[in-house]
C-alpha cells in the first residue's frame, strides 16, 4: 500500500484479557518497528525486526508482550493478560533499509485501552 | 540521562516569530539525525534530515554540531500550522532510533 497500515485504529479491552495488534509495512520495507506512546509522554521503542535477522526485543516491558513478522512483511504484536498501564497508543513504522538515510514512515497507530 | 534531550517547552511565539529548538544527544557514534513532527493525537511525521553540513528546507534550518553532540532546528516566520511538537531523533548503526521527549510549539495569532 501507499503507507504503512495499522488496524484496529481504536481498541478497547478488558483487563486480563489478551490483545493483538497488527502492522502492514510500506510494500518493499524490510525494516518494520514498533514503538508506543502514553498520553503526554514520548515514544518508547518496543521491537525492530530487519529482514531475516533476529528481532531486538529489547524494548519490550514484559514477557506479556511479544512480536512477530511473518514473511518479512505483516507484523503482530501481541499484549497478554492486559494491565492498565498498557493502555497508549501503538506505533507501528517502517523503512527500506534501516532508516538510516531518510528516516521512517510511521502508521497512524492503534490506540489500546484497558479498562 | 536520557540518549536525547531537548527543551522541554512549550514554546508561545506570535505568528512570523523565528523560533530555535535544541537537541544534545549523548551516544558519541550516533550517525544520522532527525526532526519529526508531531500533531496533536496524529503519529510522527518526518520533517527533515539533519546533515553535518547543515540543511535547509523552505522556512526550516537544520544544523548538527558533533563536536558538541548538538542538534537545533530554526522555524522562520512562523504560521499558526506550525504548532505540534518538534521530535529530535539520533540513529546508531545496527540500532534502533531513539527518539528525544519533543518540544511543545504553540504559534499564536
Amino acid at each position: 500500500g501507499a503507507g504503512v497500515s495499522q488496524s484496529p485504529s481504536n481498541k478497547v479491552t478488558e483487563k486480563g484479557k489478551d490483545v493483538e495488534l497488527r502492522c502492514d509495512p510500506i510494500s518493499g520495507h524490510t525494516a518494520l518497528y514498533w514503538y508506543r506512546q502514553s498520553l503526554g509522554q514520548g515514544l518508547e521503542f518496543l521491537i525492530y525486526f530487519q529482514g531475516n535477522s533476529a528481532p531486538d526485543k529489547s524494548g519490550l516491558p514484559s514477557d506479556r508482550f511479544s512480536a512477530e513478522r511473518t514473511g518479512g512483511s505483516v507484523s503482530t504484536l501481541t499484549i497478554q493478560r492486559t494491565q492498565q498501564e498498557d493502555s497508549a497508543v501503538y506505533l507501528c513504522a517502517s523503512s527500506a533499509t534501516g532508516g538510516e538515510d531518510y528516516g521512517y514512515t510511521f502508521g497512524s497507530g492503534t490506540r489500546l485501552t484497558v479498562v | 540521562r536520557k540518549e536525547v534531550e531537548q527543551d522541554p517547552g512549550p514554546f508561545n511565539v506570535p505568528e512570523g516569530a523565528t523560533v530555535a529548538f535544541n537537541c544534545t544527544y549523548s551516544n558519541s557514534a550516533s550517525q544520522s539525525f532527525f526532526w519529526y513532527r508531531q500533531d496533536c493525537r496524529k503519529e510522527p511525521k518526518l520533517l527533515m534530515s539533519v546533515y553535518s553540513s547543515g540543511n535547509e528546507d523552505g522556512r526550516f534550518t537544520a544544523q548538527l554540531n558533533r563536536a558538541s553532540q548538538y542538534i537545533s532546528l530554526l522555524i522562520r516566520d512562523s504560521k499558526l500550522s506550525d504548532s505540534a511538537t518538534y521530535l529530535c531523533v539520533a540513529y546508531n548503526y545496527g540500532q534502533n532510533f531513539v527518539f528525544g521527549p519533543g518540544t511543545r510549539l504553540s504559534v499564536l495569532p
